[in-house]
């Protein structure tokens, strides 16, 4: 049975970089599928921030491009999640995920870390 | 980007009754359309991709249909185990994008 599982810190102060791993149970990080992070801020919608094929070919979310990095460590079975110049708007429950392609669907997710960006 | 307009945003009904919650997309997506559902304090689930088709465990109360730019997400008989938030994604257009949701209540 395939789990995923966040960890990081839950607090993060403002213009500091955010920094998630997933680590990935039950299934061969080599054996196909994309591997996508997605967020969801207190009471709001989800937003899919980018993902990452096991290959190491990333795909992100145009409106944070320029702030995400999303890394795979095969051997660990674990892949990351980095976030620069974070603000109170990156506040939110950061969701791994495994997708069947590049842009979904996520049929299995972790149970979500929360991050709060505070001085 | 390919906004996904979700209606209502909350509905009220009984445990037996239909549920039809509808997804409409600002540009057509083909069928490349999946539902979730998620829980107080929980991650979201996937029920339907491919616009109809159930994820492996989903009850077959569950059922999804549409193309193009209308979608519907129909739960045949409610359980109380149903009440939840409903979300919308498209996977045809970049970014991959999500609805507001739509928010089942116990009536």
């Amino acid at each position: 049975q395939v789990q995923l599982q966040e960890s990081g810190p839950g607090l993060v102060k403002p213009w500091e970089t955010l920094s998630l791993t997933c680590s990935v149970s039950g299934y061969s990080f080599s054996s196909g599928y994309y591997w996508g992070w997605i967020r969801q801020p207190p009471g709001k919608g989800l937003e899919w921030i980018g993902s990452i094929y096991h290959s190491g070919t990333t795909y992100y979310n145009p409106s944070l491009k320029s702030r995400v990095t999303i890394s795979v460590d095969t051997s660990k079975n674990q892949f990351s999640l980095k976030l620069s110049s974070v603000t109170a708007a990156d506040t939110a429950v950061y969701y791994c995920a495994r997708q069947k392609y590049s842009s979904g669907p996520m049929d299995v997710w972790g149970k979500g870390t929360t991050v709060t960006v505070s001085s | 980007e390919t906004v996904l307009t979700q209606s209502p945003a909350t509905l009220s009904l009984s445990p037996g009754e239909r549920a039809t919650l509808s997804c409409r997309a600002s540009q057509s997506v083909s069928s490349y359309l999946a539902w979730y559902q998620q829980k107080p304090g929980q991650a979201p689930r996937l029920l339907i991709y491919d616009a109809s088709n159930r994820a492996t465990g989903i009850p077959a109360r569950f059922s999804g249909s549409g193309s193009g730019t209308d979608f519907t997400l129909t739960i045949s008989s409610l359980e109380t185990e149903d009440f939840a938030v409903y979300y919308c994604q498209q996977r045809s257009n970049w970014p991959p994008t999500f609805g507001q949701g739509t928010k089942l209540e116990i009536k």
